[in-house]
């Protein structure tokens, strides 16, 4: 009863450099989130993503960042030139629809990111 | 707007004492409003939700919440803290499409 996997769950990478954020969802959701928890904050939702689409990047920043949900294989979040403020725990969450109100989100335990 | 407030960032205590950890919430929509967990270095886990049916909730381990309209409150409860219940909790409202998170409140339990 595999549920949310997410590699690599630490992540150090130098400034410039890009990161790549793996998530594999609870078998049979097709529906992915990815949230950003900075230090002593909440989580804040950045992408909500079906297979092969896009639904919602409104909290995703315009520039170095993207995020896939291909047919086949699992979810990246991908980060060019990282920064030091990017440094943070990145969370992905899947459903098995995308009502979220009524359907439960299932979270993986975090990629932790450092940028050194 | 939409917003979560978490009015306590850590509260402590005792085992075997009760549980309240607070949070508000302002939406222009009927929200659904969950309480999630998250034990260190684990991913989020949810303890209860509420959906518009009964104001009263009962979750996982012994939580239970009641949503408040007129206060527009949605607080947890336990009657009597185990020491497992130490961790960062975290109130979480869905409204206009999107989830909104409080910025957490940390359980310490004290033997």
């Amino acid at each position: 009863n595999a549920g949310v996997m997410q590699n690599p769950r630490h992540l150090v990478r130098r400034r410039g450099q890009e990161a790549r954020l793996r998530c594999s969802p609870v078998k049979g959701h097709s529906h992915v989130y990815w949230y950003r928890q900075l230090p002593e904050e909440g989580l804040k939702f950045m992408v909500y993503l079906q297979k092969e689409n896009i639904i919602d990047e409104s909290g995703m920043p315009k520039e170095r960042f993207s995020a896939e949900f291909p047919k086949e294989g699992p979810s990246i979040l991908r980060i060019q030139q990282v920064v030091r403020g990017d440094s943070a725990a990145y969370f992905c969450a899947s459903s098995p629809l995308g009502t979220g109100a009524t359907y439960e989100q299932y979270f993986g335990p975090g990629t932790r990111l450092t940028v050194t | 707007a939409q917003s979560v407030t978490q009015l306590d960032s850590h509260v402590s205590v005792s085992e075997g004492t009760p549980v309240l950890l607070r949070c508000n919430y302002s939406s222009s929509y009927s929200p659904s409003l969950f309480w999630y967990v998250q034990h260190p270095n684990k991913g989020l886990q949810l303890l209860l939700k509420y959906t518009s049916a009964a104001t009263l909730v009962k979750g996982i381990n012994g939580f239970e919440a009641e949503f408040k309209k007129s206060e527009t409150s949605f607080h947890l409860t336990k009657p009597s803290a185990h020491m497992s219940d130490a961790a960062e909790y975290f109130c979480v409202v869905y409204t206009g499409n999107q989830f909104y998170f409080g910025t957490g409140t940390s359980l310490t339990v004290i033997p």
